[in-house]
């Protein structure tokens, strides 16, 4: 059965104190590997998709890297406004979506 | 603006009373989806649908209709509902090329007592 577990649950980090969130999958057969942002209250937002191991994204704080068992979620210098859950999601080849249950982040200043 | 409107937003219902929840997409996306969010088990998929006409079932779609007559819109239907069906419903649509990013709904809080 395709799964997905993310860890840590919870993370707090004091602002500018560098970190990973992890995303470990089993899939059938991968379409694709999405991460998620969602703030309290929201939908989820679109942050990366990844297709195959070995493939990186960045965008601002955030750096997104694939092997074929995990996904790393880096985040740089966070700052207070980063706090959010992030989700990580797998595509199979039948066109379901799996997800994790998130990790929830909360940056201090 | 693009976007993923969901009604109503919140809702309070008793056991059996049939409902539907509206989901409608401006983007012109072939796929979309319906999940549902619930403490400690994250969201999981209830039903998709990759174009008009065409739908398939996700990971958790007992008690649960949809249909998918126009490419905007895709409906999720509760005929019966049961108080374990009380949680956070999105909606969601994604065009299918590219980066398949999904674009979510605002989301609709659903009690059944």
């Amino acid at each position: 059965e395709d799964q997905v577990t993310q860890s840590p649950e919870a993370l707090r980090l004091q602002e500018g104190e560098s970190s990973s969130l992890n995303c470990s999958y089993t899939v059938s057969g991968l379409r694709g590997l999405f991460w998620y942002r969602q703030d309290p209250g929201k939908g989820p937002e679109f942050l990366f998709t990844l297709y195959s191991a070995g493939e990186e994204k960045e965008k601002e704080r955030l750096k997104a890297t694939l092997t074929k068992k995990e996904s790393f979620l880096h985040i740089t210098a966070p700052k207070p406004e980063d706090s959010a859950t992030y989700l990580c999601a797998v595509l199979n080849t039948g066109n379901q979506f799996y997800f994790g249950t998130g990790t929830s982040l909360t940056v201090i200043p | 603006e693009a976007q993923v409107t969901q009604n109503p937003r919140y809702l309070i219902t008793v056991t059996g009373k049939k409902l539907t929840v509206t989901c409608s997409q401006n983007m012109n996306h072939e796929y979309m989806s319906w999940y549902r969010q619930d403490p400690g088990l994250g969201l999981r998929q209830i039903y998709y649908s990759m174009n008009v006409e065409v739908t398939d079932k996700g990971d958790v779609p007992e008690g649960y209709k949809v249909s998918r007559k126009e490419k905007r819109n895709f409906p999720l239907i509760l005929e019966s509902p049961s108080p374990n069906q009380t949680s956070l419903y999105f909606c969601a649509s994604s065009s299918w090329t590219g980066r398949r990013e999904q674009y979510f709904g605002p989301g609709t809080r659903l009690t059944v007592t």
